[in-house]
């Protein structure tokens, strides 16, 4: 099955701990993206990266860091910097080549901090 | 800056009738998508309908079809034949055709409840 994966589905967070979320996807996408969402808010982009080794901020970045090292794999790291990160966190990936401009999404990890 | 508004926060409908979504956008670009995503109670997001700017035809994907006005920058959604599992939040969303970051621009979204 192709698709996008995000892991954990829940997680918990103590104050001043770093956390990191997995997405995995085997699309063979090469863009990916995460998205923070808040109640009323809609969608927010946190960072996105086209290509491995190689990515960008968002407009929310702050207290979130990424990293590409691999196509598959775009994980995101909570950082205890940011000062309120209870959300829900998409991942998304897209094909940069062609008229393929849809993004398809994974489902979500709720992080919660205690 | 673009920016997507959806100024109805909740809608509902009964089962088997016709419901329309509104969303307006804004922004000097002339080529560009739109979108309509879902979002369930699972939370998974998933792709309604898409639609092309520079394409005059609305698109449709069976019961659920697109009312595209580019001059008044007008987007919104017809769901033809409500059924329960409609019921969801549903995302207007905006992306720069050709944009080097392919960055979706987000509405605030609408909860739509289908009543039985």
């Amino acid at each position: 099955d192709g698709g996008i994966t995000q892991s954990p589905k829940y997680l918990f967070r103590k104050e001043g701990q770093n956390v990191t979320l997995s997405c995995e996807q085997n699309l063979n996408h090469d863009a990916m993206y995460w998205y923070r969402q808040d109640p009323g808010q809609g969608l927010r982009l946190i960072y996105y990266s086209q290509i491995v080794n190689d990515f960008q901020k968002g407009d929310i970045a702050e207290g979130y860091s990424v990293s590409r090292e691999k196509k598959e794999s775009f994980p995101l790291t909570v950082t205890s910097a940011q000062k309120n990160p209870t959300a829900f966190y998409l991942c998304a990936s897209k094909q940069l080549a062609g008229n393929t401009d849809t993004q398809y999404f994974g489902p979500g990890t709720r992080l919660t901090v205690l | 800056a673009q920016t997507v508004t959806q100024s109805q926060p909740e809608m509902s409908v009964q089962e088997a009738e016709t419901v329309t979504l509104s969303c307006t956008y804004d922004t000097s670009e002339n080529n560009y998508y739109l979108f309509w995503y879902k979002q369930p109670p699972s939370r998974q997001m998933i792709l309604v309908i898409r639609q092309e700017a520079y394409k005059q035809q609305n698109a449709t994907e069976n019961r659920f079809s697109v009312n595209f006005q580019k001059a008044a920058k007008s987007f919104s959604l017809k769901i033809s034949d409500s059924q329960l599992g409609d019921t969801a939040m549903y995302f207007c969303a905006f992306m720069k055709r050709g944009s080097n970051t392919g960055k979706l621009i987000f509405g605030q979204g609408t909860t739509l409840q289908v009543k039985p």
